[in-house]
């Protein structure tokens, strides 16, 4: 049969919005979250990342929101550009386990010049 | 780059075919990993290495045979594997993992399973 991929949801962002990308998440032990890109042909590279007992992290033209009480993070990004497009997961990470990172399924940013 | 180099970058092989895929970090960490990345599930950890110890091997078929000689080299050994083996395979390698370490990630090796 044919053989079906993940899907990926897609946003689509004009060039020079912002963008914001959603993750849920299910683990109330995780002690951080972090943001990873993968670019086609690359492996994902870290971007962003936030302790569980903060609610807003500041980076270069991204932003990490945590909430805790739904068990949601986000990551905006300033002024998209072009080089921007690419494949964005969460992470959780627990310490206690080894520092191991349990990744979501991602989300394609295509940037529209 | 990222400091963590995998070679082959591609791969086909076939289902009785014996293959080796190489990781290595220039970054002088102590704690390796294999990731599974395919078009079905999302990232998946394999295994971990701590200090060229085995630590953990998340319920992975015997046909997926890792080797970590040194802290800087990581093998992932292959034999009989299925069409369904075919995937995106990631290594990655932190500073340690008795704490929240970034883990820092090779391009992968993309492998095709015939």
């Amino acid at each position: 049969g044919e053989s079906v991929g993940l899907h990926l949801p897609t946003l689509s962002v004009q060039e020079g919005d912002n963008s914001i990308i959603n993750c849920a998440y299910s683990n109330s032990a995780s002690d951080y979250f972090i943001w990873y890109k993968q670019e086609s042909g690359k492996g994902p590279q870290f971007i962003i990342d936030i302790r569980s007992n903060m609610d807003k992290r500041q980076g270069q033209r991204v932003t990490v929101l945590l909430n805790k009480t739904v068990k949601h993070l986000s990551l905006q990004i300033a002024a998209t550009q072009p080089g921007d497009s690419a494949v964005y997961f969460c992470a959780e990470n627990i310490v206690a386990a080894g520092n191991k990172l349990t990744f979501g399924g991602g989300t394609r940013v295509l940037v529209k010049p | 780059e990222t400091g963590v180099t995998q070679t082959p970058r591609h791969l086909v092989m076939g289902m009785t075919n014996k293959k080796s895929l190489k990781c290595e970090q220039h970054l002088g960490h102590n704690a390796m990993y294999w990731y599974k990345q395919s078009a079905k599930k999302p990232l998946e950890l394999m295994f971990v290495y701590s200090l060229e110890e085995r630590v953990e091997n998340n319920s992975v078929p015997s046909r997926f045979s890792p080797e970590c000689p040194n802290s800087s080299h990581l093998f992932l050994h292959l034999h009989t594997l299925q069409p369904e083996d075919s995937a995106l395979y990631l290594c990655a390698s932190s500073q340690a993992r008795d704490s929240y370490n970034e883990q820092f990630f090779g391009p992968g090796t993309r492998l095709t399973v015939l």
